[in-house]
This record gives C-alpha cells, sequence and structure tokens, in this order.
C-alpha cells in the first residue's frame, strides 16, 4: 500500500504560468515534508520542505501548502521556467524506530515547461 | 568538495552474475541508504544503515546485500537471486541518527542493465 501518492504522473506547463504538483498521504504519523527534483540520470536534490506545525513555507518561486486534515500537500511554483522540467518527488517523513527519519516518497510527477 | 560518489554509473550484469555498486561519501554523515527507481515509479528503499557495522532491510531488500565496514562506504551487492535488477540505483546519506533531519542527500546514480 502506497503511503504516499502522486495521483498525476505528468504534468505540461506554459512557461510564466503556475505549476501546481500535487501529494496526498495516508499516515497520520508523518510529520515532516519534503520535495525532491530530479533530472534524468541524476539523483534527486532537495527543493523544499515543510514541517506539520506548519501549513506553508515559501522559497522563491516554490511553495508548498500543507492540508493535514486532507492529508494533501502541493507544491506551487510561480513563475515556471523550462529550467523547472524534471521529475518531482513528494516524500514524508517520520521517526521510525528511535534511530531516525526514514522517508516515504511519492511515484513522482513529470513536470514538462513549454517555452 | 564534500558529497557523494556512485560508480559506476553504467553497469551490466550477466545472467547469475554478482555485482557490486559503489557509494562513497565525505560528508562525515551518519546515516546511508539505497533506493531503487523504477521507469516512472518512485523510490523503492532497499537497504539502510545507520551507523557502522549495522544495517537493515528496507521495502525490497530481497536479492540485494550490503556492508558498511567504513563511515565513508556503503555498497551494494546485486545477486543473482534478483531476478529483475535493471533499474536506476540511488545511494543517499543523513546527517545525523537521531535527529529530526530528514533531508537526504543524493548520488548521481548507477544504471544497471542486464545483458
Amino acid at each position: 500500500d502506497q503511503q504516499v501518492k502522486q495521483n498525476s504522473p505528468s504534468l505540461s506547463v506554459q512557461e510564466g504560468r503556475i505549476s501546481i504538483l500535487n501529494c496526498d498521504y495516508t499516515n497520520s504519523m508523518f510529520d515532516y515534508f519534503l520535495w525532491y527534483k530530479k533530472y534524468p540520470a541524476e539523483g534527486p536534490t532537495f527543493l523544499i520542505s515543510i514541517s506539520s506545525i506548519k501549513d506553508k513555507n515559501e522559497d522563491g518561486r516554490f511553495t508548498v501548502f500543507l492540508n493535514k486534515s486532507a492529508k494533501h500537500l502541493s507544491l506551487h511554483i510561480v513563475p515556471s521556467q523550462p529550467g523547472d522540467s524534471a521529475v518531482y518527488f513528494c516524500a514524508a517523513s517520520w521517526v521510525y524506530n528511535n534511530a531516525g527519519n526514514m522517508l516515504t516518497f511519492g511515484g513522482g510527477t513529470r513536470l514538462m515547461v513549454k517555452p | 568538495d564534500g558529497g557523494i560518489t556512485q560508480s559506476p554509473k553504467y553497469l551490466f550484469r550477466k545472467e547469475g552474475q554478482n555485482v557490486t555498486l559503489s557509494c562513497e561519501q565525505n560528508l562525515n554523515h551518519d546515516a546511508m541508504y539505497w533506493y531503487r527507481q523504477d521507469p516512472g515509479q518512485g523510490l523503492r528503499l532497499i537497504y539502510y544503515s545507520q551507523i557502522v557495522n549495522d544495517f537493515q532491510k528496507g521495502d525490497i531488500a530481497e536479492g540485494y546485500s550490503v556492508s558498511r565496514e567504513k563511515k565513508e562506504s556503503f555498497p551494494l551487492t546485486v545477486t543473482s537471486a534478483q531476478k529483475n535488477p535493471t533499474a536506476f540505483y540511488l545511494c543517499a546519506s543523513q546527517p545525523q541518527r537521531g535527529q529530526h533531519n530528514e533531508k537526504l542527500f543524493f548520488g548521481s546514480g548507477t544504471q544497471l542493465s542486464v545483458l
């Protein structure tokens, strides 16, 4: 059973417009959420995160919103740029076995920003 | 420069052959992880290690083995028991065990293919 789901495998937007990537989770133990960006044949790189005590975190063109009651988070990219074209992974974390923090990843959404 | 180095970038495996993927980090991170990415799918955890000489199975450990003899190194062996080894393998590290510090740092990955 997937605890973190990204239901849209792909998304296409026009340059300059807003990109909205969605993520749903089922495990109420998750208390920290992250977004990673991945280019082909490269490792993911950290983009932005949010703690469960917040409902919004902003970093430049990137904003993550968290709706705990709906177990839903979203990543907004405004304005979208062609260089944003990549696969975006949502990840959720909880303290596991008192030994650290395990990340559970969603399946990813491929974003294509058209010039 | 500090980082995580995975080698080789591309690897081919013959039937019945064991192959080992290298992962080295000079970030002084305690925790290290191995993930597998299949086309169109998310990252699935194979093995992780929170400390030297200790490691734990992840969600899809069957057909894989690891060792953690040094803090800097976490090699992954894909054994002949892994019947579907073709995938993109990602190694990651995390700063401190037991801390609420979820951000993972990823290597650039190894693409393994079966001949």
